[in-house]
């Protein structure tokens, strides 16, 4: 089955400063990789996601890259801000997997003013 | 107005006790999950259902048993609770199986369980 492997586990950033957040897989017929962003004692949201069609998305201060060569794929968030402090987790599946998304062990970013 | 939602939010209960967590989806979708999240957040999915059938069932005790009366509703009955079932359980909900309705999972709020 898919494993995923995230890294690292926290991430001290300044505020203003750039946070990356790597993962592997393992599955090579994964193709679809979802970020879930989740603040302290509420449920995990999606933030975004790539599919193996695509090398690159971004939607304003976040961007996903993936490598399906290397099986690995990150988030990256720009300009960091205080409200970006949470826990941010991965996950892969194929999309003939009933949803079955496999979660990396999670980030926790904290953005210090 | 909530697109899945989970009762009870806090549930405290003592060991040997038998409990249920109910959840339902107003968003239309036909696979419903149940994830656990451990105290070290590692979510891992439980059971999915699609159309009211089960798709996958993880190595999970059978203690643990879903139900789902239609598609709007999974709910989750767990007996004989154990000091190793507290955790958050999350509902959650997706289009479809994949293609072009994709799989991308929207959780309920959890349910925070505590066995004491």
């Amino acid at each position: 089955g898919e494993n995923v492997e995230q890294h690292p586990s926290t991430l001290s950033v300044q505020e203003g400063d750039s946070a990356v957040i790597k993962c592997t897989y393992s599955d090579s017929a994964s193709n679809y990789f979802p970020w879930y962003k989740q603040e302290l004692g509420k449920r995990p949201q999606l933030i975004i996601d790539i599919r193996s069609n695509v090398g690159e998305k971004k939607d304003q201060r976040i961007a996903v890259t993936l490598n399906k060569t290397a099986k690995h794929f990150s988030l990256h968030i720009t300009e960091t801000q205080p409200e970006d402090s949470a826990v941010y987790f991965c996950a892969a599946t194929t999309t003939d997997s009933w949803g079955k998304l496999q979660f990396g062990a999670g980030t926790q970013v904290v953005v210090t003013p | 107005d909530t697109a899945v939602s989970q009762t009870p939010k806090y549930l405290v209960t003592q060991m040997g006790n038998d409990k249920s967590i109910k959840c339902e989806q107003n968003l239309g979708h036909d696979t419903m999950y149940w994830y656990k999240q451990d105290s070290k957040k590692f979510l891992k999915i439980m059971f999915s259902y699609n159309n009211k059938e089960l798709i996958i069932n993880e190595t999970v005790p059978n203690r643990f048993s879903p139900k789902s009366p239609d598609k709007a509703h999974l709910n989750l009955h767990i007996n004989s609770l154990e000091l190793g079932d507290s955790a958050v359980y999350f509902c959650a909900s997706s289009p479809g199986t994949g293609g072009s309705s994709g799989n991308t999972i929207y959780f309920g709020e959890g349910s925070w369980l505590t066995v004491v």
